[in-house]
């Protein structure tokens, strides 16, 4: 059965104090990982899609990475507005559209 | 470009009762997935539509169907309603049929059962 996991469940930051969340998968066959923030009352919304290990993409304050086991989501100098959570979810390969597989997510808060 | 809409924003349903939920995906998409989130977890998919046929279906019983019109708008029907099917439900649109990349979602119906 595909998996995914994230760590932490709730992080706390200071302003302009920089962090990393953590995404490891149990996949049969990776076609890609994706990152999406998620405001409180708000549909998720997309950030990043990784596709093989070694792959980076950066936008803005954010940057994911992404290896055979785990993907990671950097923050650099977070600001308040960056306060969300954070949703990393997978899809697999193999015949056939399949949705995507969430973890439960990393709620991220930066304080001022 | 309009963005993906639902409605109603918030639903209140009695158990054992049937409710219908509404989606208008953004201008020019073609494919829709509906999602569960339930209280603190990540969404879980529920299917998805391409073209007016169900394109792939996730661990949902049969009382959850769906359809998806020619303008490619999109319901989600759930009958029999139980009391664990208290969630936030998630409609999203996309261009590709099976790899989702980048879906594009809606702020979602809020579903309580009592």
């Amino acid at each position: 059965e595909d998996q995914v996991t994230q760590s932490p469940e709730a992080l706390r930051l200071q302003e302009g104090e920089s962090s990393s969340l953590n995404c490891s998968y149990t996949v049969s066959g990776l076609r890609g990982l994706f990152w999406y923030r998620q405001d409180p009352g708000k549909g998720p919304e997309f950030l990043f899609t990784l596709y093989s290990a070694g792959e980076e993409k950066e936008k803005e304050r954010l940057k994911a990475t992404l290896t055979k086991k785990e993907s990671f989501l950097h923050i650099t100098a977070p600001k308040p507005e960056d306060s969300a959570t954070y949703l990393c979810a997978v899809q697999v390969s193999g015949g056939g559209a399949d949705g995507l597989t969430f973890g439960k997510g990393t709620h991220l808060i930066i304080q001022p | 470009e309009t963005g993906v809409t639902q409605s109603p924003t918030h639903l209140i349903k009695t158990r054992g009762q049937q409710v219908t939920l509404r989606c208008s995906s953004q201008s020019g998409h073609n494919t829709v997935s509906w999602y569960q989130q339930a209280l603190g977890q990540g969404p879980q998919f529920i299917f998805q539509y391409y073209r007016e046929e169900e394109n792939g279906r996730g661990n949902f019983p049969p009382r959850f169907s769906g359809l998806q019109f020619p303008n490619y708008s999109s319901e989600l029907n759930v009958n029999a309603l139980e009391l664990d099917d208290s969630a936030l439900y998630l409609c999203a649109s996309s261009t590709n049929r099976g790899l989702n990349e980048k879906l594009f979602f809606g702020s979602g119906t809020q579903l309580s059962v009592l």
